[in-house]
């Protein structure tokens, strides 16, 4: 069965803190995603890599970076967290690079930023 | 801009009723078309999608929905509805890029 798994299901933490959210895939997955949810908002992409060491910014990348450095991991950090980053994140892998293949996604996790 | 509306931000069906969700896409070509379902807690899981040929599309548990070109729509339909299926579903649409657009999501209640 296909996997994305996400290091926590539900995250606490501080205004101005460094937060890392990490992502692993078991499918051998060339793509990973980053997304916010947000009720009435949808997902938002937040950034996405086509391969280790590749990023490239989506929609909503401000306050956020990323790190690919192995193709099954991808890591999501928040380098001074504030509290409009209190959110639910989720991740996702696919294997071709859109339109027709799946994406799977992680479990996500819940974000609060006090 | 391209985006894809989901009209209904809840709707409440009673058990063993028939289920809609509307979903309509604003792109300049035809998009892959998604249907997600997302269980309290849980991920989002994929129920169907459409690529070309035949607008009825059969998904997991029960579930189809029709593309019409024409309306710009791509539904999501249950003849039955049961209360495992209370849940949040998103419609999403892709044109074969890196970038997957999703709706704002429509809660479904069923009441028994």
């Amino acid at each position: 069965d296909v996997k994305v798994t996400q290091s926590s299901r539900y995250l606490v933490k501080r205004t101005g803190e460094k937060v890392f959210l990490e992502c692993v895939q078991d499918m051998d997955h060339e793509n990973m995603f980053w997304y916010r949810q947000d009720p009435g908002l949808g997902l938002r992409l937040i950034y996405f890599s086509y391969d280790v060491k590749m990023k490239e910014k989506g929609d909503i990348p401000e306050g956020y970076s990323v790190s690919r450095e192995k193709k099954e991991r991808f890591s999501l950090i928040l380098e001074s967290a504030s509290t409009n980053q209190t959110s639910m994140y989720l991740c996702a892998s696919r294997s071709l690079a859109g339109g027709t293949d799946t994406q799977y996604f992680g479990p996500g996790t819940r974000l609060t930023v006090l | 801009a391209q985006s894809v509306t989901q009209p209904d931000i809840h709707i409440t069906v009673s058990e063993g009723a028939s289920l809609e969700l509307r979903c309509n896409y604003s792109y300049g070509a035809t998009p892959y078309l998604f249907w997600y379902v997302q269980s309290p807690g849980q991920g989002l899981q994929l129920l169907l999608k459409y690529f070309s040929g035949d607008t009825l599309v059969q998904g997991i548990k029960g579930f189809e929905a029709e593309f019409k070109r024409s309306q710009s729509s791509f539904n999501l339909r249950k003849p039955s509805v049961h209360w495992s299926d209370a849940a949040e579903y998103f419609c999403a649409a892709d044109t074969g890029g890196f970038k997957t657009i999703f709706g704002a999501g429509t809660r479904l209640f069923v009441k028994a």
